[in-house]
């Protein structure tokens, strides 16, 4: 089955600096990569999501990028500020919702 | 646009009680709905998912079982918790495709 490894477990940045979270997978069938945000105490929040057929994708100060190629792929946020603090997760399915694997989380903190 | 409620928020319960999540969507026809369990605030593991009334599928082996007695109804109970069942349950649900969408959560704790 798939398996998506995720990269750090913690990051601390400034805000303002930029931080970067990587995920690689293991099934080249994979076809849909959605990055989530999980604050404290809530369910996990969708925030931007990738096909295999695309690349790149950016919404306002987010972006994630994919290479097929070397089965990875990457969020960036810029300009980061304190309310991005919070667990991010990736993951990684390929023909339905069911076969989501999740990468173990990433808690990035962004200190003012 | 679609909407997704789970209660309670949190509960606890003495080892031996029965237990009883509900989760419904609104918004939406015939949705996948799914039970999540998060341990340590990190891994998301599946425990039951639904394509339909009455259709449950397992995907671990536990004391927990499911049930879908209507089309955006997803309930997740025990006949006898264990210390082990304490956690975050997260009810979820989608569409055709991937995208899975995550209810707030209930925090349980066994004691």
């Amino acid at each position: 089955g798939e398996n998506v490894e995720q990269h750090p477990s913690t990051l601390s940045v400034q805000e303002g600096d930029s931080a970067v979270i990587k995920c690689t997978y293991s099934d080249s069938a994979s076809n849909y990569f959605p990055w989530y945000k999980q604050e404290l105490g809530k369910g996990p929040q969708l925030i931007i999501d990738i096909r295999s057929n695309v690349g790149e994708k950016k919404d306002q100060r987010i972006a994630v990028t994919l290479n097929k190629t070397a089965k990875h792929f990457s969020l960036h946020i810029t300009e980061t500020q304190p309310e991005d603090s919070a667990v991010y997760f990736c993951a990684a399915s390929k023909s339905s919702a069911r076969q989501l694997t999740f990468g173990s989380g990433t808690q990035l903190t962004v200190l003012p | 646009s679609q909407t997704i409620h789970q209660w309670p928020a949190t509960l606890v319960q003495p080892v031996g009680s029965p237990l009883s999540l509900e989760c419904t969507v609104e918004g939406t026809s015939n949705p996948n709905l799914y039970w999540y369990r998060q341990a340590a605030g990190r891994g998301l593991q599946l425990l039951f998912y639904s394509v339909g009334i009455g259709q449950i599928s397992s995907e671990v082996p536990q004391n927990l079982s499911a049930s879908r007695p209507q089309d955006r109804q997803f309930i997740l109970s025990s006949k006898k918790l264990l210390l082990s069942d304490s956690g975050f349950y997260l009810c979820a649900w989608s569409e055709a495709g991937n995208t899975i969408y995550f209810g707030e959560g209930s925090w349980l704790t066994v004691v």
